[in-house]
């Protein structure tokens, strides 16, 4: 089974800064990879699938990239709102595995 | 729009049965565009899925749960359901329904997400 590995599983960072977390594979696969945002308390909310395709209604600071086995989720500029733990998650086979999730927090 | 509503006991003994629903609005899950999953999140800590089942009744399970796993739908009444035995205190966790579109390979996404409901395995 592939393995989904995030990076860093924490960080702290100002309003307005780039902020990049990345998903590495145990094996490469095609680009079925999505990321989620889940918020204390609250259902995850789909951000983007397809690695890089924007969920409607997502706002356009948000953007994913990679391929192989490096996926990236990137904030070009961090909000307030944006304070969350986010997951990605492979789904182009069974099982349906995500990431160990990464936590985002205002400095 | 698509509402999903998760609903069942809160709390289970150990070796007994943990029975949830997912009552699905604004959507037939008897349609075949979209997949009907479950996810769990045990507590502090991240997501697993558990599985999913089509309008057809395939299902499609998580391995490592298959063993005590059934999930089922009733399309008279727009739900699907768990059903996980002989549970333990590992199976304590928030449960989420989800709508999950469909890709060549079987689920894929889950773009929307029912609130939770909280499972606490416990005598």
């Amino acid at each position: 089974d592939i393995q989904l590995i995030q990076s860093p599983s924490s960080l702290s960072a100002s309003v307005g800064d780039r902020v990049s977390i990345t998903c590495r594979a145990s094996r490469a696969f095609n680009d079925y990879l999505a990321w989620y945002q889940q918020k204390p308390g609250k259902a995850p909310k789909l951000l983007i699938y397809g690695t890089a395709t924007l969920q409607s209604g997502v706002p356009s600071r948000f953007s994913g990239s990679g391929s192989g086995t490096e996926f990236t989720l990137t904030i070009s500029s961090l909000q307030a709102e944006d304070v969350a733990t986010y997951y990605c998650q492979k789904y182009n086979s069974a099982p349906w595995t995500f990431g160990g999730g990464t936590k985002v927090e205002l400095k | 729009q698509v509402q999903l509503q998760e609903s069942g006991p809160g709390l289970v003994k150990p070796s007994q049965t943990l029975s949830l629903t997912c009552s699905v609005s604004g959507a037939s899950i008897s349609r075949g565009t979209f997949y009907w999953s479950w996810i769990r999140q045990r507590p502090g800590k991240g997501l697993e899925s558990i599985g999913s089942i089509f309008y057809n009744g395939s299902t499609y399970d998580n391995p490592s749960l298959k063993s005590r796993l059934t999930i089922s739908m009733d399309t008279s009444e727009n739900q699907f359901s768990l059903t996980l035995r002989s549970v333990t205190a590992a199976d304590t966790a928030v449960y989420y329904c989800a709508r999950v579109r469909g890709t060549i390979f079987g689920p894929g996404v889950s773009d929307i997400w029912g609130p939770g409901t909280l499972v606490t395995v416990s005598s």
